[in-house]
């Protein structure tokens, strides 16, 4: 049972277009949202995240946007680098504390290919 | 520099015969976790850490097993590697104070059971 969802495998983008990436969730209880970037022969690198008290976070070129009531998220990247050519991952938690905390459920992940 | 480290990074060994894969984070982190990345499935909790002595089963712990004697290190144990277990390894540490639940990874490890 896939509770976080990224159904399009794959994205390719011209550099400074925009990049959408996608997100869906089946768990009504998770309410933190975070994307992490890997690159190839390295580890997952945090990069922007999301509480469910908000709709939208910005940080720089990324911006997340949350849709509670559609169960959503996306990533925003503007302006598109080829440096952003990566795997982009979507993950969820319930709040931290007790039991649950930690637990992050991952997407299948996208991979974004920007070309210059 | 603040890191989560694993050894090897590429293993290739055979069914049956007994492996483990260190990792080590020297930031003073309460929580570690283990997960592995298959394509199509994307990363899956095998088991975590809440502190020192403290592990509990995540998504898909069968064929594994782990410790927390120390801190800063929770080592992921294959008794009986098959090949069902060839798969990228991440080892992963957050500290309490992340509400987030960001997590750290490691740089991976390929693990290949012939």
């Amino acid at each position: 049972d896939q509770q976080v969802k990224q159904n399009s495998p794959s994205l390719s983008v011209q550099e400074g277009r925009i990049s959408i990436l996608n997100c869906d969730y089946t768990n009504s209880m998770f309410d933190y949202f975070l994307w992490y970037k890997k690159y190839p022969a390295e580890g997952p690198t945090f990069l922007i995240s999301i509480s469910s008290i908000k709709d939208k976070n910005e940080d720089g070129r990324f911006t997340v946007f949350l849709n509670k009531s559609a169960k959503h998220l996306s990533l925003h990247i503007v302006p598109s680098q080829p440096g952003d050519s990566a795997v982009y991952f979507c993950a969820a938690s319930r709040h931290a504390g007790g039991t649950s905390y930690g637990k992050l459920t991952f997407g299948q992940g996208t991979i974004l290919t920007v070309h210059p | 520099e603040a890191q989560v480290t694993q050894n090897p990074r590429y293993l290739i060994t055979v069914t049956g015969k007994k492996l483990t894969v260190t990792c080590s984070q020297n930031m003073n982190h309460e929580y570690m976790s283990w997960y592995r990345q298959d394509p199509g499935l994307g990363l899956r909790q095998i088991y975590y850490s809440m502190n020192v002595e403290v592990t509990d089963k995540g998504d898909v712990p069968e064929g594994y097993k782990v410790s927390r004697k120390e801190k800063r290190n929770f080592p992921l144990i294959l008794e009986s590697p098959s090949p069902n277990q060839t798969s990228l390894y991440f080892c992963a540490s957050s500290p309490y104070s992340s509400s987030y639940n960001e997590q750290f990874f490691g740089p991976g490890t390929r693990l290949t059971v012939l």
